[in-house]
């Protein structure tokens, strides 16, 4: 129930294209979803989240798509780029929770 | 732009001893977490803290853990008697004004503890 299950694992994607990142959750109790970035040797960085009283979220280059019903969110980076290159996390916690339960991980790759 | 530090970058340590991790939490933030990370692994929650007391902990925070916030700028995590398995990378965040579930937490670079 406190799991957030994350796929793929790894990911490689040409420069220019659009990568995507998924995710899922059991606990209805969740309703803060951020996704982190961490590049090698840093912590965790806040790179956008959502709640679902949205379908989706953009800023920038970066969007999640929500879906409520399906429990499942996913982080699309648009147009991405080499130095897009990191480990991306999704995330899910309660408001007003201290508790964030992470996902495993997708290891992205941009080809220049 | 403010950051969280942590101290030191690495420890090593031998099996059985105790190790204290510090972090430095952004100055004017009021809820602190420890989390770790197993090498290639997802990032675990281990406790947070509020109001110089544990607000919420996990499963692996068991007596072997301890958290203090010994003065008004420091938040250590102290492991009392290492074990193998708590070889990870350990990470301190802290967030500004409400808990985690509700506001953007700052993540520090982390200490790679190496338990031999």
């Amino acid at each position: 129930q406190q799991q957030v299950k994350q796929s793929p694992q790894s990911l490689i994607v040409q420069k220019g294209g659009i990568s995507i990142i998924n995710c899922a959750y059991e606990n209805t109790a969740f309703d803060y979803f951020p996704w982190y970035q961490q590049f090698p040797g840093k912590g965790p960085a806040l790179l956008i989240a959502i709640r679902p009283d949205v379908s989706e979220k953009k800023e920038g280059r970066f969007t999640i798509s929500f879906n409520k019903s399906a429990k499942q969110f996913s982080l699309h980076i648009m147009d991405s780029q080499p130095g897009d290159s990191a480990t991306y996390f999704c995330a899910a916690s309660k408001s007003g929770g201290f508790k964030t339960i992470f996902g495993a991980g997708t290891r992205l790759f941009v080809k220049a | 732009e403010p950051e969280v530090t942590q101290t030191p970058s690495h420890q090593v340590t031998q099996m059985g001893q105790e190790v204290i991790l510090r972090c430095v939490p952004i100055s004017n933030h009021l809820y602190f977490y420890w989390y770790r990370q197993i090498l290639g692994q997802k990032v675990e929650f281990l406790v947070s803290f509020y109001n110089n007391e544990i607000s919420e902990k996990s499963e692996i925070f068991d007596d072997q853990f301890s958290v203090e916030r010994p003065d008004g700028s420091n938040f250590t995590l102290k492991i009392r008697s290492t074990k193998l398995e708590d070889s990870a990378m350990y990470f301190c965040a802290s967030s500004l004004q409400l808990p985690a579930g509700t506001d953007t937490q700052y993540f520090g670079p982390g200490t790679r503890l190496t338990v031999l």
